[in-house]
């Protein structure tokens, strides 16, 4: 059982925004920075979004995250084909001294 | 650039052992912490353990602890995990992955797979 909380599953049409929240404590998501991975079909993950809201050198400005208390959430606009993939959430947890991950949320667009 | 390259993994029965290794380059190695992370089939990622830069300090999820051992060689530029009393549970994919403190799991290997079978 995952610490984090991600929905299983979600979908969005091309050019919709979706989003993807995450669900965590007061010792991870309430205490630290949240990242996010996005790991394409057959693929290894690859880090999308750090410390809660900054992307990455080549993640496009599509991609956006936010943190409120313990939740944070990952936003997605103008969705597009090549953004079907698994998106997991993680952070590191001050009680466990270990980083925790969510069950992951797997992206489809119809 | 950088590249992290696993291997080692492969079809094991349940009780035996397997040592994976990363092998690190494009960056200097000793100066960052390595993770182990893995993801059953049809599940999301675990992180299972992590090691200092100097190599003197680990941490390993309650779920492995015991079992598994992280190690590095920073003069060869690799990172290892040795499992032992393998149970069908550990089967996954494993990947290394470079730690960027709070930045997270900056760059990630490729993954070895890791089949026990009873």
């Amino acid at each position: 059982q995952s610490m984090l909380t991600q929905p299983p599953s979600t979908s969005g049409t091309p050019g919709q925004r979706v989003t993807i929240s995450c669900s965590g404590s007061s010792s991870n998501i309430g205490s630290n920075v949240v990242n996010w991975y996005q790991q394409l079909p057959g693929t290894a993950p690859k880090r999308l979004i750090n410390s809660n809201d900054q992307r990455p050198s080549g993640v496009p400005a599509r991609f956006s995250g936010s943190k409120s208390g313990t939740s944070a959430s990952l936003a997605i606009s103008g969705l597009q084909s090549e953004d079907e993939a698994d998106y997991h959430c993680a952070a590191w947890d001050d009680s466990l001294n270990t980083w925790v991950f969510g069950g992951g949320t797997q992206l489809t667009v119809l | 650039q950088v590249q992290l390259v696993e291997s080692g993994g492969g079809l094991v029965k349940s009780g035996g052992s397997l040592r994976l290794s990363c092998a690190a380059s494009g960056f200097t190695f000793s100066d960052f912490y390595m993770s182990w992370i893995r993801q059953a089939p049809g599940k999301g990622l675990e992180w299972i353990s992590f090691i200092t830069s100097s190599g003197t300090y680990t941490k390993y999820a309650d779920s492995v602890r015991a079992r598994f051992t992280i190690s590095r060689d920073n003069a060869k530029n690799s990172l290892y995990l040795q499992i032992y009393s393998l149970r069908a549970e550990d089967t996954a994919v494993y990947y290394c992955a470079r730690e960027a403190g709070d930045l997270g799991f900056d760059f990630w290997g490729q993954g070895t797979p890791v089949t026990v079978s009873s």
